[in-house]
């Protein structure tokens, strides 16, 4: 399977915990994104990388959450002191960039993270 | 702004062609993108338009009006695998995607 991968799919966690989701992208795409998707509605963007320099922050990404992507490669996401208000679905997507027009993002399954 | 709103649910029946609209706001806007979502599942690419007029990818066709901010997903030969949410998505000079709120379709047999 070549397409977007995330770890753990599911996750349950206590109020002020910490959690960090995983993403590995496709390959040959150098750009990867974190979106955060609660339910009906759309996914939000939270942050961007191209190659391992993060290009881009959403203001929705408050000092508990910090991205990394070392190496260009896989990526992850770490949200500390955990808040009710966190629980959602965290998506990551990648896409090949492209001179010429937007890139088509392909996105992996999501991480539903759940705070109790 | 960069806001973006669709219909929030649609019913149509097997066989039958539905359209989706989205309208946009226009500040730094670069393309339209279409994504379909099943309940619990991953956003998946349908289809893009950058530019005016109607692109096709089988039962799925999209279209975009610059001048009008505005662009439609039309499902032709509705199965029932076609219920899910669909979202249109704006691009612009960073890559970020910016989804509409989305439109849940239910096809009846």
């Amino acid at each position: 399977d070549t397409g977007v991968s995330q770890n753990p799919r599911h996750k349950i966690t206590k109020r002020g915990q910490n959690v960090t989701f995983r993403c590995d992208p496709i390959s040959e795409h150098n750009r990867l994104y974190w979106y955060r998707q609660t339910l009906g509605q759309g996914p939000e963007f939270l942050t961007y990388f191209q190659n391992e320099a993060q290009l881009e922050k959403s203001r929705l990404l408050s000092d508990r959450f910090s991205a990394e992507r070392p190496k260009g490669s896989f990526s992850t996401l770490e949200i500390q002191r955990t808040e009710q208000g966190d629980s959602a679905m965290y998506l990551c997507a990648s896409s090949a960039s492209r001179r010429t027009s937007t890139d088509t993002q392909y996105f992996g399954p999501g991480t539903r993270l759940t705070v109790l | 702004g960069q806001s973006l709103e669709q219909p929030s649910e649609v019913t149509a029946v097997e066989g039958a062609i539905v359209q989706i609209n989205c309208t946009y706001q226009t500040s730094g806007f670069y393309g339209l993108s279409w994504y379909q979502q099943h309940d619990g599942g991953a956003p998946t690419f349908l289809s893009y338009n950058a530019l005016d007029g109607l692109e096709e990818t089988g039962r799925f066709s999209s279209f975009l009006s610059r001048s009008d901010s505005y662009g439609y997903l039309l499902l032709q030969e509705l199965q029932m695998k076609d219920s899910a949410s669909y979202f249109c998505a704006r691009g612009g000079a960073t890559n970020k995607l910016i989804f509409g709120t989305g439109t849940l379709l239910a096809v009846q047999p």
